[in-house]
């Protein structure tokens, strides 16, 4: 089975602080997601990466940032933690090819900032 | 731009009976399709999805969903409800690339 971990359930932040939160795969895939699910929205994508050191801005990416050193992690980082991005946060990965391609999540990590 | 609607927020449902969760998209050809589930804490599992041929998909825990080409929809069913279905329920699209685009959800409650 796909399994997506990400490294915490729950994060308490203050505002100001770089917030890291970690996103780790085991089956290879090239493709990982970074996604922001808030009540009545959905999910919103704010990065994605394709490969290793490749990424590409999603619908949502203002004061987010994201690392991909190695094939199997993906990070995202809020620079400089702020009240509204307090929301769950969701890591997705999927094999390369396109059009296609199913998602595997990850359980979540739900940040508050206060 | 492609957009994915799902016009019911939260569906209320006896234990027992039919269910069916709505999704409309928007697009100028045939996406590839998906219903995803949420359980309450947990991240998303896929249910079932649309690539092409058969309208009429079969997905796990007796999940179903019938793609209507002239309706733009891509509802789901299921025809008897257990209380461990209780959980968000999200229609998907994806138009070619990368991207994949969600509903905002629904979210399904089931009284005993």
């Amino acid at each position: 089975d796909v399994k997506v971990t990400q490294s915490s359930r729950y994060l308490v932040k203050r505002t100001g602080e770089k917030v890291f939160l970690e996103c780790v795969q085991d089956m290879d895939h090239e493709n990982m997601f970074w996604y922001r699910q808030d009540p009545g929205l959905g999910l919103r994508l704010i990065y994605f990466s394709y490969d290793v050191k490749m990424k590409e801005k999603g619908d949502i990416p203002e004061g987010y940032s994201v690392s991909r050193e190695k094939k199997e992690r993906f990070s995202l980082i809020l620079e400089s933690a702020s009240t509204n991005q307090t929301s769950m946060y969701l890591c997705a990965s999927s094999q390369r090819q396109t059009g296609s391609n199913i998602q595997y999540f990850g359980a979540g990590t739900r940040l508050s900032v206060l | 731009a492609q957009s994915v609607t799902q016009p019911d927020i939260h569906i209320t449902v006896s234990e027992g009976a039919s269910l069916e969760l709505r999704c409309n998209y928007s697009y100028g050809a045939t996406p590839y399709l998906f219903w995803y589930v949420q359980s309450p804490g947990q991240g998303l599992q896929l249910l079932l999805k649309y690539f092409s041929g058969d309208t009429l998909v079969q997905g796990i825990k007796g999940f179903e969903a019938e793609f209507k080409r002239s309706q733009s929809s891509f509802n789901l069913r299921k025809p008897s409800v257990h209380w461990s279905d209780a959980a968000e329920y999200f229609c998907a699209v994806q138009t070619g690339g990368f991207k994949t685009i969600f509903g905002a959800g629904t979210r399904l409650f089931v009284k005993a």
